[in-house]
């Protein structure tokens, strides 16, 4: 069975860092692409960035672009965020998602549950 | 970017019988259109890929259909715990990858 469990969210001042966790099993993590997307209290969905299965290919959304890094660890089946320069805007539940066997379609096949960033003075 | 609007904004449908959810996205995206369902504190759930290809373990009421900017998803006879948001998003030009804004389904 896959899992997806976020962890790292937290009450953080403005302008503050955080790094956001995603520990995967149930598959063969090396061979997919990972995403985080995000929603805000009450809104939509949002993704936010996604790294290939051997990191080559890395992107983000235009709104965490030069603020957030997405890094993946395959030997400890492990997904990262690294979020700098945090804002308000940024206050959401993150999720990690798995991909598709073919990479190049953005598809989430599984979610995990969530962790929630509030960023708030 | 493509945009993708869904209509309605909530969905109001007695057990039993069907819903009609549309998508229409602001440039053709072919088939590449999947449909979330997300449930009150949990992470969304895979639906639908290829606009009408059910996901593993999804039951045969769910159908998805359309092409190019038109999509429709369709839910035969609701049961109680379909009851939730649904979203689309299209994955045909990405990044950046793009989700409608979700219609509510919610017992009438």
């Amino acid at each position: 069975e896959v899992q997806l469990v976020e962890s790292g969210g937290t009450l953080v001042k403005p302008g503050g860092s955080l790094r956001l966790s995603c520990a995967a099993s149930g598959f063969t993590f090396s061979s997919y692409t990972m995403y985080w997307v995000r929603q805000a209290p009450g809104k939509g969905l949002e993704w936010v960035s996604s790294i290939s299965s051997a990191t080559h290919y890395v992107f983000y959304a235009d709104s965490v672009k030069g603020r957030f890094t997405i890094t993946r660890d395959n030997a400890k089946n492990s997904l990262y965020l690294q979020m700098n320069s945090l804002r308000a805007e940024d206050t959401a539940m993150y999720y990690c998602a798995r991909g598709d066997s073919l990479e190049q379609l953005a598809l989430f096949h599984n979610w995990g549950q969530g962790t929630l960033v509030t960023v708030s003075s | 970017e493509i945009a993708m609007t869904q209509s309605p904004a909530t969905l109001s449908v007695s057990p039993g019988e069907r819903a009609t959810l549309s998508c229409r996205a602001s440039q053709s995206v072919g088939s590449n259109l999947a449909w979330y369902q997300q449930k009150p504190g949990q992470g969304p759930r895979l639906l639908i890929h290829g606009a009408s290809t059910r996901a593993t373990g999804i039951p045969a009421r769910f159908s998805g259909s359309g092409s190019g900017t038109e999509f429709t998803l369709t839910i035969s006879s609701l049961q109680s715990e379909d009851f939730a948001v649904y979203y689309c998003q299209q994955y045909n030009n990405w990044p950046p990858v793009t989700f409608g804004q979700g219609t509510k389904v919610e017992i009438k």
